[in-house]
């Protein structure tokens, strides 16, 4: 079974543009769950999709969305993005909810904002 | 504010030793899982407790799940070079997973 893929991998952006970001999660999981990863601020939360409805969302400004279609699959967007964007951004997929099921991690995308 | 606070930030040893991990909240959790990053890659489960006073043994790693399920321990026994990377906890209270600050851990020969 494949794993979770991620869609680039590596992309350096401008401040002011935005960026949209991808993720396969594996055959079967309908939850999606996005962090951002930054050597100041670790691990954090971003937004949580299951069937198509965003189930949980962190602590980040309007700029950071998400949505995930039918096929399960995920994409975040980033608006107006500030130097401070730049980090590791990780995918996680799971058979059901976030908290009740093992969580599998994609490679990430690591953005660069210049 | 950072919810789980993880001890020792970087840890650096030879081959063969013992090291323990902590991860420390004030905050009660409902499970904690343990995760392995090495670079270029994202985090892998070790393990996940669920029950307060737990202890979960994978070959030489040992989870332990504090009683009052507020904190947690990752024993490592002989490290070897293959453990090198960083460990997160992960704290989960229903809806959402808060990550721990990390500790890097390189083992060398």
């Amino acid at each position: 079974k494949a794993g979770v893929t991620q869609t680039p991998r590596y992309l350096i952006k401008t401040r002011g543009q935005q960026v949209t970001l991808s993720c396969s999660p594996i055959s079967g999981h309908r939850s999606v769950s996005w962090y951002q990863q930054t050597p100041g601020q670790g691990l954090q939360f971003l937004f949580e999709y299951f069937s198509e409805t965003q189930r949980n969302k962190g602590n980040f400004p309007g700029r950071f969305s998400g949505r995930q279609f039918s096929n399960s699959r995920s994409e975040m967007n980033v608006s107006t993005l500030e130097l401070g964007d730049s980090a590791l951004y990780l995918c996680a997929s799971s058979l059901n909810q976030l908290g009740r099921e093992t969580q599998y991690f994609g490679p990430g995308t690591r953005l660069l904002v210049l | 504010t950072q919810l789980l606070e993880q001890s020792p930030q970087f840890l650096s040893i030879q081959e063969g030793e013992n090291l323990t991990v902590y991860c420390n909240s004030s905050s009660v959790f409902s499970s904690l899982q343990w995760y392995r990053q090495e670079p270029g890659e994202g985090p892998v489960l070790l393990v996940t407790v669920v029950t307060g006073g737990e202890v979960k043994k994978l070959k030489r790693l040992t989870f332990q799940f504090g009683d009052a399920r507020k904190d947690s321990s990752l024993h490592i026994t002989a490290a070897q070079p293959g453990d090198t990377g960083l460990y997160l906890c992960a704290g989960d209270r229903g809806n959402k997973l808060t990550f721990g600050t990390g500790t890097q851990l390189k083992v060398e020969l």
